[in-house]
């Protein structure tokens, strides 16, 4: 069975600095997606940035960047520049493209805080 | 906005209840999930639907059901309710069976008094 672990149950950052969540997870397949959501206070589910397990190029979205370690079985979310907006529960989050079922496997996420 | 609709926002009920939870998928998508999210056990997986079959099943306790109608529109029914079954529970869909990014409702806060 796959699982995804999120180290860091809370982190600080101040506004306009870089700050990383770290996520690794385990699983025997070769074909998945690795995604980052984020939560805010509002409590929407909001998809941040996806990641094929077949591309090596790391996936960039805006002011979102990943770095995907297949081999180590990590994938870690940064977040450049931050806003006060970025404050928000991320779940990195696996889903298996080749089995039966599509859906995702969450971490226990980790509540970043963007302080002004 | 993500296109996926839940209904109730809010619901608020006793122990022994059953309350019925809706989801209208995004236009379009035929895959339906539905998700608990809850302090101690997180973001679980329940069921998935498909094209109006079940697909997939997660942690669903057998006191809840679910379904997908003709027009893909999905209701979760819980019976029985207890006090831990408090949780907030979401609606993804995606276009396909697998494979495809989830787009997720704005859930349904679901208290059991």
């Amino acid at each position: 069975a796959q699982t995804v672990t999120q180290s860091q149950p809370e982190m600080s950052v101040q506004e306009a600095e870089t700050v990383t969540l770290s996520c690794t997870y385990d699983t025997s397949e070769n074909n998945y997606y690795l995604f980052w959501y984020k939560q805010p206070p509002s409590r929407q589910m909001i998809l941040v940035i996806r990641q094929e397990a077949y591309k090596q190029q790391n996936a960039t979205e805006n002011r979102f960047s990943v770095n995907f370690q297949k081999a180590a079985k990590s994938f870690s979310l940064k977040i450049s520049d931050s806003q006060l907006g970025d404050t928000a529960m991320y779940f990195c989050a696996f889903m298996n493209y080749g089995g039966s079922q599509g859906n995702l496997i969450f971490g226990k996420g980790t509540k970043l805080s963007v302080k002004p | 906005d993500s296109g996926v609709t839940q209904t109730p926002k809010h619901l608020i009920t006793a122990t022994g209840q059953r309350v019925t939870l809706r989801c209208s998928p995004r236009s379009g998508d035929l895959s339906v999930y539905w998700y608990q999210q809850s302090l101690d056990q997180g973001l679980q997986f329940l069921i998935q639907y498909y094209n109006g079959e079940e697909r997939a099943k997660g942690n669903i306790l057998e006191r809840f059901s679910a379904q997908q109608f003709p027009d893909l529109h999905s209701e979760l029914n819980l019976s029985s309710l207890e006090l831990g079954d408090s949780a907030l529970y979401f609606c993804a869909s995606s276009a396909r069976a697998i494979g495809t990014e989830a787009f997720f409702g704005q859930g349904t806060r679901l208290t059991v008094v």
